[in-house]
């Protein structure tokens, strides 16, 4: 079946430090979202971004499908920018999203 | 943005209950998912649908049945819950364009625990 990768794992910044989420998948995707969650919140979609580049805010994801990889960049990040980010894809043959387990972004003062 | 709706909030069972977990959606979407998301699994696919009537047995379908009785309302069943059934449920839901399937919006979540 599919899957998907996110590192780091965890990363720690310092207000006003960039981040730099990474994501691979193992099979071509049709779809590909980025998730923002806190501890035991809901899931709030951040960007769809099957391919190419995306923008919102101070986010940016870059999708290279034939790489089978995405980014996400979060620039100038804030302290309410802690939580977990989730990678998710989908498969041509139907419309199930496999997640990553997460990065966990803390960012102190 | 679509609006997905879920009941109740949190729920506590104890082992052996009946628990029908509620989504409804107002936006028209066509496919409908049920997920539960647990420390070290991640987010896991239990069920899904493609329309009213139809239900799509999913990744961890297991002590789990499903309904689609409308467009809009998509029911999760746990018709004897047991403890490790104790988790965080999300409901999404999404369409198809352009024949890929788009972006997927995600419910508040349920907490359910069984003791």
């Amino acid at each position: 079946g599919q899957q998907v990768q996110q590192s780091p794992a965890s990363l720690v910044l310092q207000e006003g430090e960039n981040a730099e989420l990474q994501c691979n998948f193992s099979s071509t995707a049709t779809q590909l979202q980025w998730f923002y969650q806190r501890p035991g919140g809901s899931l709030v979609s951040l960007l769809y971004n099957p391919s190419g580049t995306k923008h919102t805010g101070r986010l940016t994801s870059t999708t290279v499908t034939k790489e089978r990889r995405s980014s996400l960049h979060i620039s100038s990040s804030q302290i309410t920018d802690s939580g977990t980010y989730f990678c998710a894809i989908t498969g041509a043959n139907t419309g199930k999203l496999t997640f990553g387990h997460g990065t966990i972004l803390r960012v102190h003062p | 943005e679509a609006a997905v709706t879920q009941s109740p909030r949190n729920k506590v069972t104890v082992t052996g209950g009946n628990v029908t977990l509620s989504c409804r959606q107002t936006n028209s979407h066509n496919y409908m998912y049920w997920y539960r998301q647990d420390t070290g699994h991640g987010l896991r696919l239990i069920h899904y649908s493609y329309g009213a009537g139809n239900l799509q047995i999913g990744d961890v379908p297991d002590g789990y049945k499903a309904t689609r009785t409308t467009q809009e309302d998509f029911f999760l069943l746990l018709e004897l819950a047991s403890p490790s059934q104790t988790s965080l449920y999300f409901c999404a839901s999404s369409d198809v364009a352009g024949g890929n399937y788009a972006e997927q919006f995600f419910g508040p979540g349920t907490r359910l625990t069984v003791l």
